[in-house]
Order: C-alpha cells, then sequence, then structure tokens
C-alpha cells in the first residue's frame, strides 16, 4: 500500500520565478492538506483541498494556490517566489471530515536563491 | 485561534534515564497529536488522543491528555539512541477543515 507521494525531492529556483509541487494521497485518502516547514520550526498549514474545494485556508498570501484532481491527488504553486519561499513543504493525506489522523509525505525541499 | 507552546525546546539526555516533554494548548482542541521528525524527513505519526484523561503507549512513550489543564505529556522511559528525533505535538479544531496547528518541536538527543 503506497504511502503519501510528493514530487520532486528537491528543488532550487530564483526569487520571482513560479514553482509547482505535486502530491499524490494515500490510498483510500480523498483529502489533502499542505504545510510549511522552515528551518526549525514546526509545519504551518497553508491549505486544505476536498471534493476539489478549497476548504480552509491558513494565512498564507495568495501568491499561494492549489489544485486538487479527480483522481484527489494535488498540486501547490508558489508564484513570485521570495527568499522567505524556501522551506521543506509537505503534504498529509487523510480521509473525509478530519476526524482521520493526517499522514504526511516525504516532503519537497525548495531553496529559493 | 488555537495556539501550541512545547517545552522543552531542546533535550539532551543520557541513555537510560526518564523524560517528560510538556504540550501546552490555548483552547479547545478537539484531539491531540503527537509526530515524530528525523533529521531531514517527514513527520511520523506516533499518537493520537482523543479525550480527557487518555494515555497510549508504544514502547518507550507514553502520551497522555488533560483536556482541563490543556496539557498533554510525552513520557520517555529509559531513553536509547534510537529515540533521538523532533518530536512535535499539534492540536486540531475539525470545523470545516481539519488544520492541524503544531508546536515548536523538542529536539531529542540521547546520549550514550
Amino acid at each position: 500500500d503506497a504511502g503519501v507521494t510528493q514530487s520532486p525531492t528537491h528543488l532550487i529556483k530564483t526569487r520571482g520565478q513560479q514553482v509547482t509541487l505535486r502530491c499524490s494521497p494515500k490510498s483510500g485518502h480523498d483529502t489533502v492538506s499542505w504545510y510549511q516547514q522552515a528551518l526549525g520550526q514546526g509545519p504551518q498549514f497553508i491549505f486544505q483541498y476536498y471534493e476539489e474545494e478549497e476548504r480552509q485556508r491558513g494565512n498564507f498570501p495568495d501568491r499561494f494556490s492549489g489544485h486538487q484532481f479527480p483522481n484527489y491527488s494535488s498540486e501547490l504553486n508558489v508564484n513570485a517566489l521570495l527568499l522567505g519561499d524556501s522551506a521543506l513543504y509537505l503534504c498529509a493525506s487523510s480521509l473525509g471530515t478530519g476526524e482521520e489522523t493526517q499522514y504526511f509525505g516525504p516532503g519537497t525541499r525548495l531553496l529559493v536563491l | 485561534e488555537l495556539k501550541v507552546e512545547q517545552n522543552p525546546l531542546f533535550l539532551s539526555m543520557q541513555e537510560g534515564k526518564n523524560y517528560t516533554i510538556y504540550c501546552n494548548y490555548s483552547t479547545t482542541s478537539d484531539r491531540l497529536y503527537w509526530y515524530r521528525q528525523d533529521p531531514g524527513k517527514s513527520l511520523e505519526s506516533l499518537f493520537v488522543l482523543l479525550s480527557n484523561g487518555a494515555v497510549k503507549q508504544e514502547g518507550r512513550l507514553m502520551a497522555s491528555l488533560d483536556t482541563k489543564a490543556r496539557l498533554s505529556t510525552l513520557h520517555i522511559t529509559a531513553a536509547v539512541h534510537d529515540l533521538s528525533a523532533t518530536y512535535f505535538c499539534a492540536g486540531i479544531n475539525t470545523g470545516t477543515a481539519s488544520k492541524l496547528t503544531f508546536g515548536t518541536g523538542t529536539r531529542l538527543q540521547v546520549t550514550l
């Protein structure tokens, strides 16, 4: 049973560029959440997708956007990259209403130069 | 808005010793999670605590929840080097979405 997968594992971009990160949820899960983890910090909630809709959003600017596909996979897009966007981006999947534990993927480490 | 605080932020302990990590949260949390993170790796789910007085144990780790005090603890018994990692607690308000709010993490280093 495949767990949560993310791609790419590492990414280097320059300021002002745009990036797309991808996530496939654990088999049987239909909800995907995205988190940003800066070095030495706890993960911060970006947003969550369920039934191809954004259900809730954390305190992140509109430069951060996402999408969920009919197969429940998801993308995180970040426009106009800033140095401060350098972080580990974690995708977590769960089932339905949120009462289930969220399972995290291996993450994508983004470095913005 | 839910806020979660952990202490200590860093813990160095010898093998064989016992210690406790504390997690305080500011408002009602529907449930409390503990995760482990190894350097450069993702988060591994350890425990989910659902109600007041809940206690869960796995090996040398035991987690408990006191909803009245808004406090969860992670107790380490007879630490071994393999437990070296960063431990996070996270609260959740389900509402319309299951947004996890994480503490700052406790970096545990177990020395020989």
